[in-house]
Formats: C-alpha cells, structure tokens, sequence
C-alpha cells in the first residue's frame, strides 16, 4: 500500500486530454512539493514535472502539473502513443522523514 | 551531463547482503545534492531506500532502516548500498539517483542510472 494513492490505470484516444491524480496527506503533498516521473517500459524513471508544476527542460510543454491541498495532478494533452507509459507521484513525507512514491499509473493510448 | 552506473552481483542468497555500487561521472559526489538508491520489484512501483550527503547525512526508509547503509566512496566519485538479511521479497531492479538540491526536503530526482536486477534466490 502506497503512501501517495494513484489510480492503478487510465486510458484514453490519441489528441485526447487526460488526468493522473496522486492523493496524500498534510504530512506529504499537503506541505512538500510533488514531483513526477515518467517511466517507459525497461527504462529508469525520467523526470516530468518538479515543485508541483515546473517542466525541466526538453520536457514537452503537452505535459502539466498541478497542486491543491493534499492532492496533486498530472495532465497531458494531445495524446500520442509515445506517451503510453508509467507515471509516479512523489514527495517528501514528513512523518516518515523521507521519500514517498505513489503506487504508479499506467497510462494506455487506445 | 551528470551520469550514473550501477554494479553489483545479480544473485544473491536468501539471508545474505546485496552490495551495489554506483559510479558518477559528469559531476562530484561532493556537489550541493543528495544521492540516493531506489528500487522496483518485477511488475510493481517505485520504493525508495535511503540517500546520503557529502557531509555524512543519511536518511533511509523507515521499513528498511534496521538492514540498509549507504556510503561513499569520494576519491572514486561512486557511492554503495547494502541491504543485508535479503529475501526474495528484495528481488528487484536496484536504481541509483541524484536528488537535486543540498534540502533534502525539496529535492527531486533528476538523473538515474540505468538500473541492475538483483535477484534474491538458492
């Protein structure tokens, strides 16, 4: 069981738009950044989004970050079958003095 | 370009010690970042196990705190991890990383390595 709740998959047409939600506590996304990776299949975690809404550089901008309260959101539109991959959440627990990862949300472009 | 390399055996007993390494290159292990491992046990998510600072700092994952320790080795830019009385529960794909920052509380994970298998098993 993940500290930070991801839905375990989502799904959605090319173009489309879709949102991945993380859900914590106060102790985690309530008073720590979130950030996101993206994870393709046999890869390492790449990093999406940090501080709840920044794009690193060479991150496409289809990519968007979001945060209120104790939830967070990761938003990607026009779609596109590269895009089908993993995506974690992560933050600072403060509680538990160190790292925390969401369970991870496999997206799929029908 | 920061650039990390994980080393180690692939097989390790029940009850024995996975001991891994990661080398860096492209940056100093003595930079204002923290430098962590993470795994991934076949099919499932990301758990993080601990990380270190160059001034001696740790912090480690509370379920794994008691059988984990993570050192550096600063002349040869490359820092360790051990995780002792291993299980097949510890099969997985062992990842070292960089945390961005020298606040471990706003750190991020920006550069990982590739990633090794380590399978727990007689």
């Amino acid at each position: 069981q993940s500290v930070l709740t991801q839905p375990p998959s989502v799904s959605e047409a090319p173009r489309q738009r879709v949102t991945i939600s993380c859900s914590g506590s106060n102790s985690n996304i309530g008073n720590n950044a979130v950030n996101w990776y993206q994870q393709l299949p046999g890869k390492p975690p790449k990093l999406l989004i940090y501080y709840d809404d920044l794009l690193p550089s060479g991150v496409s901008d289809r990519f968007s970050g979001s945060k209120s309260g104790t939830s967070a959101s990761l938003a990607i539109s026009g779609l596109q079958s590269e895009d089908e991959a993993d995506y974690y959440c992560a933050a600072w627990d403060d509680s538990l003095n160190g790292r925390v990862f969401g369970g991870g949300t496999k997206l799929t472009v029908l | 370009q920061v650039q990390l390399q994980e080393s180690g055996p692939g097989l390790v007993k029940p009850s024995g010690t996975v001991s891994l390494s990661c080398a860096v290159s492209g940056g100093s292990i003595r930079s204002s970042n923290w430098w962590s491992w993470v795994r991934q046990p076949p099919g499932k998510g990301l758990e993080w196990i601990g990380e270190f600072y160059h001034s001696g700092s740790t912090n480690y994952n509370p379920s794994l705190k008691s059988r984990v320790t993570i050192s550096v080795d600063k002349s040869k830019n490359q820092f360790s991890l051990r995780l002792s009385s291993v299980t097949a529960a510890d099969t997985a794909v062992y990842y070292c990383a960089r945390v961005f920052g020298e606040i471990a509380v706003a750190g991020y994970f920006d550069y990982w390595g590739q990633g090794t298998l380590v399978t727990v098993s007689s």
